[in-house]
């Protein structure tokens, strides 16, 4: 069984400072784990993933996530928040268990202020 | 040159009509998702087509049927349309892994449907 925990339903930063919006997951199996971005009124966007590679993945953007098996943790940050960075942030497991589901945490809204 | 489209982007309609959702995708993809985002913004998975072959049917009522006559093209159609219906559907493909897991999806950018 997998199942992910999005420690943060809103995180509000402040323009140019840094961006960390926390996920710790559950999985029966070496996961796979994606962060992905929604603006609003659109889809949902592939910011990064890790698939048993190395261990600190970079995505689009400036953002990236450090995998930690020990804490079970997949967090996402940014070093320097941009106003266009404000958006809704979705942590995914998938793992082999899973036929091809991806489990999606319940989100975290970020707010970047001026 | 959109790479998963949906229309119609906005649906407003009253109970207990018929309705349907279309997506087409030009990734060359072989594998198609119907998600179902609520207002509270949470997704739930509600069904997922490999090669027109359907893989993946949740707990869904049997008022929704997904039917795909290619496997670039995956199409949503509801009847008899009632209130908790109203909701964000995503359409999203994506490559078959032999793995099973480990494919990111392509989103399409939803299908507001209002039901009044």
């Amino acid at each position: 069984a997998q199942s992910v925990t999005q420690l943060d339903s809103h995180v509000s930063v402040s323009e140019g400072t840094p961006v960390l919006l926390r996920c710790n997951y559950s999985s029966s199996y070496s996961p796979s784990l994606f962060w992905y971005v929604q603006h609003p009124n659109k889809g949902l966007q592939l910011l990064l993933k890790y698939t048993s590679a190395a261990t600190l993945v970079k995505g689009i953007n400036g953002f990236e996530a450090e995998f930690k098996k020990s804490e079970t943790s997949f967090h996402l940050t940014k070093p320097s928040a941009h106003m266009s960075d404000a958006a809704e942030y979705f942590c995914v497991v998938s793992d082999r268990g899973s036929a091809r589901q991806l489990t999606f945490g319940s989100g975290t809204q970020l707010t970047v202020l001026p | 040159d959109t790479a998963v489209s949906q229309t119609p982007k906005y649906l407003v309609t009253q109970m207990g009509n018929d309705k349907s959702i279309k997506c087409e995708q030009n990734l060359g993809h072989d594998t198609m998702y119907w998600y179902k985002q609520d207002s509270k913004k949470f997704l739930k998975i509600m069904f997922s087509y490999n090669n027109k072959e359907l893989i993946i049917n949740e707990t869904v009522p049997n008022r929704f049927s997904p039917k795909s006559p290619d496997k670039a093209h995956l199409n949503l159609h509801i009847n008899s349309l009632e209130l908790g219906d109203s909701a964000v559907y995503f359409c999203a493909s994506s490559h078959f892994t032999l793995q099973g897991f480990g494919s990111p999806l392509h989103f399409g950018n939803g299908t507001r449907l209002t039901v009044t």
